[in-house]
């Protein structure tokens, strides 16, 4: 099913250990998103990217490591998990000549 | 970071009334995007915007480009429950500025049938 995916949808760990939330798009949009939404704080901006190995910080990247190897595919990672990432992720990703962007279904983390 | 200001926070209605919400900002915006997320998912492109005094309709919803590029209002006619959910908008500021959206808080929707 084309689109934009997100796995896993739910993932509880413990404080601590690296998590690896992952996103993939069939769409071959050149940039990509990761949000956290938080009650009282709305979207939030981790990382973002502009193409293949083209990464830039957000407003709260801390904590947080991403990479982009494929145009598809754009992983986040927390290195070592803190209850203050207890959170919901979005990934978007859009094409460079609009603005748009195409949100994923969320992943949804608890961390204990 | 910056945020815009979007109002309401939340909204109680009866199914059958019209909702309005805003947004506005002190800075000037190129681009108005209008969301809306349901309870569990991502949230969705309801209209997009791209011109001062623009005025587009989806359905039952209405947005506006403010004409001074710092506000856009959006509309619903006619409720019904599956209009609830979080509906958040965004704008963008233009080519240069990091490619990135300014978002509101969204205004929480609840409709009783």
């Amino acid at each position: 099913d084309a689109g934009i995916t997100q796995s896993p949808r739910y993932k509880i760990t413990e404080t601590g250990r690296q998590v690896t939330l992952m996103c993939h798009q069939t769409w071959s949009h050149s940039y990509m998103f990761w949000y956290r939404q938080d009650l009282g704080h709305g979207l939030r901006l981790i990382y973002y990217s502009a193409a293949a190995d083209i990464t830039d910080k957000g407003e709260v990247p801390d904590g947080y490591v991403v990479s982009r190897s494929k145009t598809e595919n754009f992983p986040l990672t927390l290195e070592s998990a803190t209850r203050s990432q207890t959170s919901v992720y979005f990934c978007a990703s859009r094409v460079s000549a609009q603005e748009t962007q195409y949100f994923g279904p969320g992943t949804r983390l608890l961390v204990l | 970071g910056q945020q815009l200001n979007q109002s309401p926070q939340s909204m109680f209605i009866q199914e059958g009334e019209d909702v309005s919400m805003n947004c506005t900002s002190s800075s000037i915006f190129n681009t108005w995007l209008w969301y809306k997320q349901d309870p569990g998912e991502g949230p969705v492109l309801l209209i997009a915007l791209y011109k001062a005094g623009e005025l587009t309709s989806n359905g039952r919803l209405t947005a506006q480009f403010g004409i001074t590029r710092k506000d856009s209002f959006l509309n619903i006619s006619a409720s019904i429950p599956s209009d609830v959910g979080i509906y958040f908008c965004a704008g963008h500021k233009g080519a240069g500025n990091n490619r990135k959206l300014i978002w509101g808080l969204g205004t929480s929707l609840a409709v009783n049938p």
